[in-house]
């Protein structure tokens, strides 16, 4: 257990439904990385934040996501619509400064019908 | 666009005998690398990383090698037990001053059997 947590851990949802997954970092990091893993792929950078301010989206992350770390705690990221394409593991990670290791959490598996 | 790289997919070892994993980097920028390893269902787990003023460095049964030269980087696993049957990525950090800073780059990972 790294100290990084995700609810749900695993979410079947159909076409078309909204879902919003939530990551709760390592207390006192102030960087929390958002990022999807497909099978047999590496985890690709979705956005990040550094406290509540978010600072960067990957082209990966279309117009139908959405991520909010409101008070620089626990982050959200929602996704809109959901296409079949979604279905990916939706990882979360978090560290104490930029450049610092990052520990992740153990993922929520979204299933998209 | 530059990216990670792993040049063996699959490696199969013997419980005991020393694993090595290699990774292809194409970023001169990145100064900070990272392995993780992922088993089935959970989320990478760090195991260790190495900063681009270093070439080496060692922790619990595992040490990083990190050649410049070359952008090469590898892991190496000291008496590969069956608990370290798992997917181990290395990951990039991009250099201070850019800013995507602290955005981790991925390899495709090398799926590691260790058979008792």
């Amino acid at each position: 257990d790294t100290g990084v947590s995700q609810d749900p851990r695993h979410k079947i949802t159909k076409r078309g439904q909204n879902v919003t997954f939530r990551c709760d970092p390592i207390s006192e990091h102030n960087r929390l990385y958002w990022y999807r893993q497909t099978l047999g792929q590496g985890p690709e950078f979705l956005t990040y934040f550094q406290n509540e301010a978010q600072l960067e989206k990957s082209r990966l992350l279309s117009d139908r996501f959405s991520a909010e770390r409101p008070k620089g705690s626990f982050s959200t990221l929602e996704i809109q619509r959901t296409e079949q394409g979604d279905s990916a593991m939706y990882l979360c990670a978090s560290s104490l400064v930029p450049g610092e290791t990052q520990y992740f959490g153990p993922g929520t598996r979204l299933l998209v019908l | 666009g530059e990216s990670v790289g792993l040049h063996l997919p699959t490696l199969s070892v013997q419980e005991g005998d020393n694993s090595i994993i290699n990774c292809a980097y194409s970023n001169s920028a990145s100064d900070y690398f990272i392995w993780y390893k992922q088993e089935s269902g959970k989320g990478p787990q760090f195991i260790i990383d190495i900063r681009s003023n270093m070439d080496k460095r060692q922790g619990q049964r595992v040490t990083v090698l990190l050649n410049k030269t070359v952008k090469h980087l590898s892991l190496q696993i000291a008496a590969t037990q069956p608990g370290d049957s798992a997917v181990y990525f290395c990951a990039e950090n991009i250099g201070a001053g850019g800013t995507s800073y602290g955005k981790l780059t991925f390899g495709q990972g090398t799926i590691l059997t260790v058979h008792p």
